[in-house]
């Protein structure tokens, strides 16, 4: 079952605006990490926020987690063409010994970014 | 480091038939899991793979399996092939710490004639 949902499913924009994606999550975790996958490849790791972090940064990428609302968000600053992409957020399973290497992913937001 | 590997990239069977996938996780991870993708059904984890036992298991039937090798290199195998099995299946290596990134490989897309 889907644990992280992602809202919006899809989301088009210009070149060099930002780009917010949301994701609710239903259990407790230990942490949650985005990915990005382009049209059918590989997941590529952007960032990973654990759960006593509230903010994230990385390069343009921004990542707020609010464990109480059970909620994250992706922010992509001045976007760009290359940015397009589906987003994933994806959570653990809030185990506290090994084996909790389950993630369980949103479906994701498509993000378009128009040049 | 190089990173996860994964053979064949692509694959076509026909029902009924069985197929064996191979990743190769980054040197000194010792943690693989696998993950099926469908439009339909999105990223759903088949199983982990840590020091060659499998730790953890996803909701797929029996004949769905897999195993992890001494180096970690890791094979998931699906026997008698249904249409539905047609999926993106992904690789994902880590150290196995439950705290820890997963690295993915590019994924062997598998179609089912």
């Amino acid at each position: 079952s889907q644990q992280g949902e992602e809202d919006p499913q899809a989301l088009s924009i210009q070149e060099g605006e930002n780009a917010t994606m949301n994701c609710s999550y239903k259990t407790s975790i230990n942490n949650l990490q985005w990915y990005r996958q382009n049209s059918g490849r590989g997941l590529v790791h952007l960032i990973l926020i654990r759960s006593n972090e509230r903010e994230k940064h990385s390069g343009r990428l921004r990542v707020t987690l609010d464990t109480s609302k059970k909620s994250s968000s992706l922010l992509i600053t001045a976007s760009r063409a290359a940015d397009t992409a589906s987003y994933f957020c994806a959570t653990d399973g809030g185990g506290t010994q090994g084996g909790s290497e389950k993630l369980v992913f949103g479906k994701g937001t498509k993000l378009t970014v128009n040049p | 480091k190089a990173g996860v590997t994964q053979t064949p990239r692509y694959l076509i069977k026909t029902r009924g038939q069985q197929v064996t996938l191979s990743c190769s996780p980054i040197s000194g991870h010792r943690s693989v899991s696998w993950y099926q993708q469908t439009p339909g059904q999105g990223l759903q984890f088949l199983f982990e793979y840590f020091s060659e036992t499998q730790r953890n298991k996803g909701n797929f039937p029996g004949r769905f399996s897999g195993r992890q090798f001494s180096n970690s290199r890791s094979e998931m195998n699906v026997s008698t092939l249904e249409l539905g099995d047609s999926a993106l299946y992904l690789c994902a290596s880590s150290s196995g710490q439950y705290t820890d990134t997963q690295y993915f490989g590019p994924g062997t897309r598998l179609t089912v004639l």
